[in-house]
C-alpha cells in the first residue's frame, strides 16, 4: 500500500536555483493538494487539483507552479527558491464520498533553501 | 485572519485520563470538520470527522463534540495512551460549491500522554 508518496524526503537549495518536488499516488483520487508547514502556522494551501488538467492557486500559491498531467501526479515547481520557501511540504489526495472529503497525507519533503 | 485556532499550543496529561483538545472557528460557511493526528517526520492522518448537521461523532476511544453556535469543537480521547502522543490539527472545509477539498487548519496542538 503506497498511498501518497513524495520524493525527495529532504533537499537544500540555493537561492535562484529550481526544483521539482514529486508526487504520486495510487489511489485514482481525482483531487490533490500541497501544503506547506511551518513552525507555529499549522499547514497552509498552496496549490490544488480537482483533476487531470485542472489546477488552481490556494492561499500561498506564490513562487510555485503545479500541472497535472496525470491523475497519479502532483509535482510542485519551485522556479527560483527563496529562504521563505524554507518549510516542510506535504502533498495530498483525496476523493468525495457524500458529503465526506478525507485527505491522504504523504510523509513530506523538508526543504531548506539558504 | 486565523479562520481555525486551536489555543492550547500544548497539553500534558496522564495515562488513562481524558484528553480534551479543543478548536475554534470564525467561518460560518465551514460545514464540515476533520481532527488529523501527526508524529514527527510522518505526514498527517485522519482521525475522526463530523459534519455540520450532526454535534457529536465517535470512533472507538475518539469522540469529536461540535457546539455550532459557539464556532466550537473538541476532540476527546478516553482513555489516553502513550501512543496518542502527537500533534493534533484541527481542520475546516466547506461542502458548499465543490470546494470541500480545500482544508483550513488551525495550528496543531501538541499532546504528551504521559505512563
Amino acid at each position: 500500500n503506497a498511498g501518497v508518496t513524495q520524493t525527495p524526503k529532504f533537499q537544500v537549495l540555493k537561492t535562484g536555483q529550481s526544483m521539482t518536488l514529486q508526487c504520486a499516488q495510487d489511489m485514482n483520487h481525482e483531487y490533490m493538494s500541497w501544503y506547506r508547514q511551518d513552525p507555529g502556522m499549522g499547514l497552509r494551501l498552496i496549490h490544488y487539483s480537482v483533476g487531470a488538467g485542472i489546477t488552481d492557486q490556494g492561499e500561498v500559491p506564490n513562487g510555485y507552479n503545479v500541472s497535472r498531467s496525470t491523475t497519479e501526479d502532483f509535482p510542485l515547481r519551485l522556479l527560483s527558491a527563496a529562504p521563505s520557501q524554507t518549510s516542510v511540504y506535504f502533498c495530498a489526495s483525496s476523493y468525495l464520498a457524500g458529503d465526506k472529503n478525507i485527505q491522504y497525507f504523504g510523509a513530506g519533503t523538508r526543504l531548506s533553501v539558504l | 485572519d486565523q479562520q481555525v485556532k486551536q489555543n492550547s499550543p500544548s497539553l500534558s496529561v496522564q495515562e488513562g485520563r481524558i484528553s480534551i483538545l479543543n478548536c475554534d472557528y470564525t467561518n460560518s460557511m465551514f460545514d464540515y470538520f476533520l481532527w488529523y493526528k501527526k508524529y514527527p517526520a510522518e505526514g498527517p492522518t485522519f482521525l475522526i470527522s463530523i459534519s455540520s448537521i450532526k454535534d457529536k461523532n465517535e470512533d472507538g476511544r475518539f469522540t469529536v463534540f461540535l457546539n455550532k453556535s459557539a464556532k466550537h469543537l473538541s476532540l476527546h480521547i478516553v482513555p489516553s495512551q502513550p501512543g496518542d502522543s502527537a500533534v493534533y490539527f484541527c481542520a475546516a472545509t466547506t461542502n458548499s460549491g465543490g470546494s470541500n477539498y480545500k482544508l483550513t487548519f488551525g495550528k496543531g496542538t501538541l499532546l504528551t500522554v504521559n505512563p
